[in-house]
């Protein structure tokens, strides 16, 4: 059974330019978080998708932003990309209503 | 608001050595316990998970944890550990209710030395 896959796996990119990070889940699985781990401020949850709905989102701007399509697959955008934006971004999926995510390996963004 | 306090950011300890990682949670309601495990430039991976039942969990690796409802803590041993056990520990919780998301420590390295 093939992971949680993200693409792509490093990206570097402007102060101010636009980036769309994606994920495909596990096969079956409904649910997509995305995490933002960069240095020194841990793992912050960004956003849960379920069924194509945005259900929950964390402190952050409006300019981080998201979708899930049909197929379960999510993409995270960020606009206007700021220094403090460099981190790895992690996706997870899930059942819906189980607990306990499959993670996939990352991006590593880096804005310069 | 829920957190999860993992006080040692640093734990070293010789090859084969116990280990115990320490994660205490504030909650007033029921919650969900987890440990992942992250490997350098790796995502995370779920070592283990208490969702009810007996308090004593044990995972992957060896590895096990045990919940303290009173003591509100979830710590996290291994009888012997290994060079390749070296890595980030993340102890994390779903609070009990409608939301599934998952708040995580601040993490604690495990570097174990031979």
């Amino acid at each position: 059974e093939a992971g949680v896959t993200q693409s792509p796996t490093h990206l570097i990119k402007t102060r101010g330019q636009q980036v769309t990070l994606r994920c495909s889940p596990i096969s079956g699985h409904t649910s997509v978080y995305w995490y933002q781990q960069a240095l020194g401020l841990g793992l912050q949850f960004l956003l849960w998708y379920d069924e194509g709905e945005e259900r929950n989102r964390g402190n952050f701007p409006p300019r981080f932003s998201g979708r899930q399509f049909p197929n379960y697959s999510s993409e995270l955008n960020v606009n206007a990309l700021e220094l403090e934006d460099s981190a790895l971004y992690l996706c997870a999926s899930s059942l819906r209503d189980t607990y306990g995510y499959t993670f996939g390996s990352g991006t590593r963004l880096t804005v310069v | 608001a829920q957190s999860v306090t993992q006080l040692d950011s640093q734990v070293p300890v010789f090859e084969e050595a116990p280990v115990e990682l320490r994660c205490n949670y504030s909650s007033s309601v029921s919650v969900y316990l987890f440990w992942y495990v992250q490997y350098p430039n790796q995502g995370l991976q779920l070592l283990l998970k208490y969702l009810s039942g007996s308090t004593l969990v044990k995972g992957i690796n060896g590895f096990e944890a045990e919940f303290n409802k009173s003591q509100t803590s979830f710590h996290l041993r291994k009888p012997s550990v290994h060079i390749s056990d070296t890595a980030e520990y993340f102890c994390a919780v779903i609070p009990g209710g409608a939301t599934n998301k998952l708040i995580f420590g601040t993490g604690t390295l495990l570097a174990v030395q031979p």
